[in-house]
């Protein structure tokens, strides 16, 4: 089974500290993604990384940045946390997958999204 | 820009009902994939389908089912006889197809409730 790794399920820091939230992933995948999810809000994306050392803003990254030194490790930081990034974080894993059924041209899809069990930090 | 509009936030339903939970999605892409994941209490988001956007046969899975329609940019799912191990919160995603650089874009989630 694939597997998700978040290094912590509680993390409790305070504001201006910098912050490390850590996953690992076990099945070789080329795709990691960071999103936080908030009541109301369902899941936003941070950051994603599609290839080691490569990353790609989501649709908030704003506060966040990430780091893909090795394929099964993907990172994100809080440089300076804030009150306002205290939230469920969650990060999922997937391969790319070509898709001869849509073009012949290499279009394909992240075949599945393998989620993490999440890290809550709260920002004191 | 791409998006993802599930209207309704909660659903709650006595066992045995049907229900239809809705996704109204946005894309410019012509290639594009659609999700649907399930949260249930323990958190863990779970992958339930994905459908690209040259198939709109619907799909049927035991009780589960979904609907895809190009026309309207929607992507229902229904749960045919619910039981309450259906309660969770269900989230609908889009992704486009061009590259593996392709973001995944989730809805605001349905929590459904099911009461015995």
């Amino acid at each position: 089974d694939v597997k998700v790794t978040q290094s912590s399920r509680y993390l409790v820091k305070r504001t201006g500290e910098k912050v490390f939230l850590e996953c690992v992933q076990d099945m070789d995948h080329e795709n990691m993604f960071w999103y936080r999810q908030d009541p109301g809000l369902g899941l936003r994306l941070i950051y994603f990384s599609y290839d080691v050392k490569m990353k790609e803003k989501g649709d908030i990254p704003e506060g966040y940045s990430v780091s893909r030194e090795k394929k099964e490790r993907f990172s994100l930081i809080l440089e300076s946390a804030s009150t306002n990034q205290t939230s469920m974080y969650l990060c999922a894993s997937s391969q790319f997958t070509p898709d001869k059924a849509v073009t012949l041209w290499g279009q394909g899809t992240n075949e599945k999204l393998f989620f993490g069990s999440g890290t809550q930090l709260s920002v004191l | 820009a791409q998006k993802v509009t599930q209207a309704q936030t909660e659903i709650s339903v006595v066992e045995k009902e049907d229900v239809t939970l809705d996704c109204v999605y946005e894309t410019r892409d012509t290639t594009y994939y659609l999700f649907w994941y399930k949260q249930p209490p323990s958190g863990e988001l779970v992958f339930l389908i994905r459908r690209n956007s040259f198939d709109e046969q619907n799909e049927i899975s035991g009780r589960y089912s979904w609907n895809f329609q190009k026309s309207t940019s929607s992507f229902n799912f229904t749960i045919t006889a619910s039981q309450v191990v259906d309660s969770a919160v269900y989230f609908c995603a889009l992704s486009d197809g061009y590259s593996s650089a392709s973001k995944i874009i989730f809805g605001s989630g349905t929590r459904l409730s099911i009461r015995p």
